[in-house]
């Protein structure tokens, strides 16, 4: 069936390092993708979305980027700090049948070290 | 400003008994949805009510049962908990697809 995946189930980085996590698609229909950051013991928090039709987004401090020929997102974190460390979630809404029903990932468990 | 309020943040059954879980939005949206959380995994979707009136099943519907209450409140009920039910439960709610959904803080419901 479709699916959202992660390539990395964690990642650990240093404070004040770049981050990038990744996550492949293959509901070439899909449309609208988001990224949620997962504290524990708590609900998926919003952190920046892309259209289709836009390859690059940036908000404060991360960058969403979406390679639709090989179906592929990720999102990149600057100077990642201690509280950037959650699970963080790539999901699609997607087109036709599946309009307006979000479909998550794994996840990807982001760790930074002080 | 609540945002998305559910409750009960915890609770443990035993199999077979049943309870429903409550779910109320103050941002007046209309569509709502339950997604149930298993360790390691991602949210999967059991249920949604895209405006209120109307209910659809999502990807893992067995077992339960939803209610759109009004357009604020929209329960999921276990009939006859069983033990793979045990899970994180999370509400979601959301305006238009392309604003993303906003999401309470979870049930975290053990079945025995």
């Amino acid at each position: 069936g479709e699916s959202v995946g992660l390539h990395l189930p964690t990642l650990s980085v240093q404070e004040g390092d770049n981050s990038i996590i990744n996550c492949a698609y293959s509901n070439s229909a899909s449309d609208y993708f988001i990224w949620y950051k997962q504290e524990s013991g708590k609900g998926p928090q919003f952190i920046i979305d892309i259209r289709s039709n836009m390859d690059k987004r940036q908000g404060q401090r991360v960058t969403v980027l979406l390679n639709k020929t090989v179906k592929h997102l990720s999102l990149q974190i600057a100077a990642t700090q201690p509280g950037d460390s959650a699970v963080y979630f790539c999901a699609e809404i997607g087109g036709g049948t599946s309009y307006g029903k979000l479909t998550f990932g794994q996840g990807t468990i982001l760790t930074v070290h002080p | 400003n609540a945002g998305v309020t559910q409750t009960p943040k915890f609770q443990v059954l035993k199999t077979g008994q049943s309870m429903t879980l409550q779910c109320a939005q103050d941002m007046n949206h209309n569509s709502m949805y339950w997604y149930r959380q298993d360790p390691g995994m991602g949210l999967r979707l059991i249920y949604y009510s895209a405006s209120e009136g109307t209910t659809d099943k999502g990807e893992v519907p067995n077992g339960y049962n939803v209610s759109r209450l009004n357009k604020r409140e929209f329960s999921l009920r276990l009939e006859s908990a069983a033990p793979s039910q045990t899970s994180v439960y999370f509400c979601a709610s959301s305006e238009r697809r392309i604003y993303g959904y906003t999401f309470g803080s979870g049930t975290r419901l053990t079945v025995v």
